[in-house]
């Protein structure tokens, strides 16, 4: 079974350039979640999306940030324009809904490793 | 809301020895639980978790973890450390019920001493 997949896997621009990360899930998994996580912090919830479907985006800096899942499927996350602030890992997530409690678990992406000089 | 806090951002163990990294839970409803392990360079890898049931969870690499309701605790062990688990460790949880986006804690990171 393939994983979650991301790209690109680094990314270096300008502050107040935009730049855009894509996030394919694992194949059937109905929420995908985006994750930030700043050098020396746990990672922190974006974005959650059930299906094409926000669930949860209240950590989303809407001013600068957008994120979309069309088709239920793969995601892109965006920002525009960057700060230097939004240097971090940005992690992809996904799994199931909940189902059964023992199987539950959420599958993470290598991430993308985003540096705004 | 729920919380996580971790304490020692930076644990050294000697090869051989036991391995505790500690979490403290705050959750107003039932959590889930969770440790997950970061290599340099890597995603997230499920160690453990706890839903429901025992409260000595057993997960990967011969790590586990006890879940103590009356501490709400969640803290992280291995009996002899192996110069492999070097990495940085993340506590979790999230609600039994709704939402179930994960709340982390800041991490610690794993220093294996030879």
């Amino acid at each position: 079974e393939a994983g979650v997949a991301q790209s690109p896997r680094y990314k270096i621009i300008e502050k107040r350039q935009s730049v855009a990360f894509w996030c394919n899930p694992i194949s059937g998994h109905a929420t995908l979640y985006w994750y930030q996580q700043i050098l020396g912090q746990g990672p922190k919830l974006l974005i959650q999306f059930q299906n094409n479907g926000v669930v949860d985006d209240s950590q989303l800096p809407k001013d600068r940030f957008s994120a979309e899942r069309l088709k239920g499927v793969d995601s892109t996350l965006k920002i525009q324009p960057a700060k230097l602030e939004d240097s971090a890992v940005y992690l992809c997530a996904s799994n199931e809904p909940k189902l059964a409690e023992e199987t539950y678990e959420q599958y993470f992406g290598p991430g993308t490793r985003l540096t705004v000089t | 809301a729920q919380s996580v806090t971790q304490l020692g951002s930076h644990v050294s163990v000697s090869e051989g020895a036991l391995v505790l990294l500690r979490c403290n839970y705050s959750s107003s409803v039932p959590p889930y639980l969770f440790w997950y392990v970061q290599y340099p360079n890597q995603g997230l890898q499920l160690l453990l978790k706890y839903t429901t049931g025992a409260t000595l969870v057993k997960g990967i690499n011969g790590f586990e973890a006890e879940f103590k309701k009356s501490e709400t605790s969640f803290h992280l062990t291995k009996p002899s450390a192996h110069m492999s688990d070097a990495a940085e460790y993340f506590c979790a949880v999230s609600l039994l019920f709704g939402n179930e986006k994960l709340t982390f804690g800041t991490g610690t990171r794993l220093t294996i001493i030879p």
